[in-house]
């Protein structure tokens, strides 16, 4: 079946632009996580939903970050006002349950120049 | 959840088994390792989880040692497509307040050659 997919795969950004990112979960995943991987080093944790509810939120490293999952299906990973230090790649990843096996997406790949 | 220890990177030759290994001395009984690889440019795959038991799927098999210490996963015949950083996560089971995140750390460069 279909796995995780993100759009767009790679994004330009002049600082100061915003972006959205979207994660598309395996169909009927209720489990939806938001990585974020600096360039050599592993993914880290920024935020989680369980369906539409926004329930762990602690790695998101500033308050221009928002993620939201309003249907409980496609998430939006946004940013605002980029900087430099934002480029990355973002990485969403599905379980069907809290607590069991994630399933990742391709990622986004995001430079902010 | 616990942290776990790999070596930075190990070579393999194409069609030997590969056996990586991971150090987890503190992790606690409702704790799983999970096995992840990331090839260049995608996002990690999963691999394999174990709680206890050795466990064995399409891909590779996981030993747990007796003490739940450590584990070693095996490719059983490296191909070169098996290149790639493998992570070693512990994670905490269903029932805990973690929801399930996975703590990556700096993950194993296998490098497989010819």
């Amino acid at each position: 079946g279909a796995g995780v997919s993100q759009s767009p795969r790679y994004k330009v950004a002049k600082r100061g632009q915003d972006v959205a990112l979207r994660c598309d979960p395996i169909s009927g995943h209720v489990s939806l996580f938001w990585y974020q991987q600096a360039l050599g080093q592993g993914p880290e944790f920024l935020t989680y939903f369980q369906n539409e509810a926004q329930l762990d939120k602690s790695g998101l490293p500033s308050d221009r970050f928002f993620a939201e999952r309003p249907e409980g299906s496609v998430s939006t990973l946004k940013i605002q006002r980029t900087q430099q230090e934002d480029s990355a790649v973002y990485l969403c990843a599905s379980s069907p349950l809290w607590g069991e096996t994630q399933y990742f997406g391709p990622g986004t790949r995001l430079l902010v120049l | 959840d616990a942290k776990t220890t790999q070596p930075t990177s190990m070579d393999c030759a194409e069609g030997r088994a590969a056996n990586l290994p991971c150090n987890h001395s503190t992790i606690s009984g409702n704790e799983y390792v999970y096995w992840y690889r990331q090839i260049h440019s995608q996002g990690p795959q999963y691999i394999i989880h174990g709680l206890k038991n050795n466990e064995t799927n399409e891909m590779a098999s996981l030993i747990i040692t007796e003490d739940r210490k450590s584990s070693t996963l095996i490719l059983p015949h490296a191909t070169l497509r098996d290149t790639a950083v493998y992570y070693c996560i512990v994670r905490v089971a269903a029932g805990g307040t973690s929801y399930g995140k996975l703590t990556f750390g700096q993950g194993t460069i296998l490098t497989v050659h010819p």
